[in-house]
């Protein structure tokens, strides 16, 4: 099993612009979750999902959408990436949100 | 309001030496905690995990409490080694609420020297 799998491992963009990070997942976990983690703040709940198509908002949803079409993807969209959004982005799974939470090995985002 | 509070922020000991990492919780209900380790650009990786009714769990080296009564965990690294430096994340999920809640400590980041 590969686990969690996220790409890219680093991006940088411009103000303005708009990317995906991509999560993937083989465990047949139906929780998946987003997460940014920024110095001296911890890790942030962005949204999450608890199975394929249901998905909700989390701590700090605004700039950021995700859908979930599949069970193994949970894909995390920002629409129009803002310096404020840089930070380091971890997405999660789960059999459930209070099961031991599997974790990928991050997305480094600046954006300019 | 629900919160993790985690203590010290920051902790340096010298490799050989014990070490106790406090969490404290205002979360209710309350249905488990969780300590996870992260090393530096790595993603979380889970220690232990308390259930209302536990009061220790030992994973290794690794030691947790839980006193359930005045919301206070804690985890007890014995004999540190040098992999032991990451940061320790206290993690708490509520009982009863929205599915996806969980509610994350801050973290202690320790460093050990040889």
């Amino acid at each position: 099993n590969a686990g969690v799998t996220q790409t890219p491992k680093f991006q940088v963009l411009k103000t303005g612009q708009s990317m995906t990070l991509q999560c993937a997942q083989d465990m047949n976990h139906e929780y998946m979750s987003w997460y940014r983690q920024d110095p001296g703040m911890g890790l942030r709940l962005i949204h999450y999902s608890v199975g394929a198509g249901i998905t909700d908002q989390g701590e700090v949803p605004n700039g950021y959408n995700v859908s979930r079409s599949t069970t193994e993807d949970f894909p995390l969209r920002l629409l129009s990436a803002a310096p404020s959004q840089t930070s380091v982005y971890f997405c999660a799974s789960g059999g459930r949100a209070g099961d031991t939470q599997y974790f990928g090995p991050g997305t480094r985002l600046t954006v300019l | 309001k629900n919160q993790v509070e985690q203590s010290p922020q920051s902790l340096i000991i010298l490799e050989g030496k014990n070490c106790t990492l406090q969490c404290n919780y205002t979360v209710s209900p309350f249905s488990n905690l969780r300590w996870y380790k992260q090393d530096t650009g790595r993603g979380p990786v889970s220690l232990t995990i308390m259930t209302f009714s536990e009061n220790t769990k030992s994973n290794g080296r690794y030691t947790a409490t839980l006193d359930a009564d005045t919301k206070q965990s804690s985890l007890h690294i014995t004999a540190s080694q040098l992999s032991d430096s990451a940061s320790y994340i206290c993690v708490v999920r509520p009982r009863g609420s929205t599915l996806g809640r969980l509610y994350f400590g801050r973290g202690t980041q320790l460093t050990v020297w040889p």
